[in-house]
């Protein structure tokens, strides 16, 4: 079935050090793929979204590149604030359905 | 001021009583979908709203129904709770298909 496969569980890393989360999907036909962010008692919000192959997408500091030949659509940033630690949250889209991945947990240290 | 409102935002309830979650956005989204989240599950849905009475499941749906009967206003309900559906229940809207979902602040459910 579709699914969404981020990386999983927690990432920790200090401060001003690159973040890296992976996200790949297998689903029968995508359309949109989105970055979600999600801090500690808040709601989910969109980070950044593309559906164009190979266009860097850029918002907040974080990018991404839909790479369609791969499957995929890492989420990247130069440096690492402490305010990016935050649940994130890959999602895929057919027609009206999202799937989601598990969330990635990111952990900032000082 | 594009905002999905959930209420309650705390409920404690126990085994075998029902349930009302309520869900509203003012933005004159037609798709609206309720999720929960669990550690290490991430979002899963539970239903999805197309328009006013027109809802189709999605992939856990067991245990639970929706009503839709304006289109700015999505209801969940649990008819006889039991304590596997203690849970965090988010709302999210959106315009059409492939938009972003725009989310509530979320429900956060005990059922003791």
């Amino acid at each position: 079935g579709d699914s969404v496969t981020q990386t999983e569980g927690l990432v920790t890393l200090t401060e001003g050090l690159p973040v890296m989360l992976n996200c790949t999907y297998q689903t029968a036909y995508s359309t949109f793929l989105f970055w979600y962010v999600q801090h500690l008692n808040e709601a989910p919000k969109l980070l950044l979204k593309s559906s164009t192959d190979n266009k860097r997408t850029e918002h907040q500091g974080f990018h991404a590149t839909l790479h369609k030949s791969s499957s995929s659509f890492h989420l990247q940033k130069s440096s690492a604030q402490l305010s990016d630690s935050a649940l994130y949250y890959c999602a895929d889209t057919n027609a009206y359905k999202v799937i989601f991945g598990k969330g990635t947990h990111l952990h900032v240290l000082p | 001021d594009m905002k999905v409102t959930q209420m309650p935002r705390y409920l404690i309830k126990r085994m075998g009583e029902n349930v009302l979650l309520e869900c509203g956005q003012d933005m004159s989204h037609e798709t609206m979908y309720w999720y929960r989240q669990d550690p290490g599950l991430g979002l899963q849905l539970i239903y999805i709203s197309y328009d006013v009475d027109s809802n189709s499941e999605g992939d856990i749906p067991k245990g639970y129904r929706v009503s839709r009967k304006k289109r700015e206003h999505f209801s969940l309900i649990l008819d006889s709770a039991k304590t596997n559906q203690t849970s965090v229940y988010f709302c999210a809207s959106t315009q059409g298909a492939v938009n972003t979902l725009y989310f509530g602040a979320g429900t956060r459910l005990s059922v003791l």
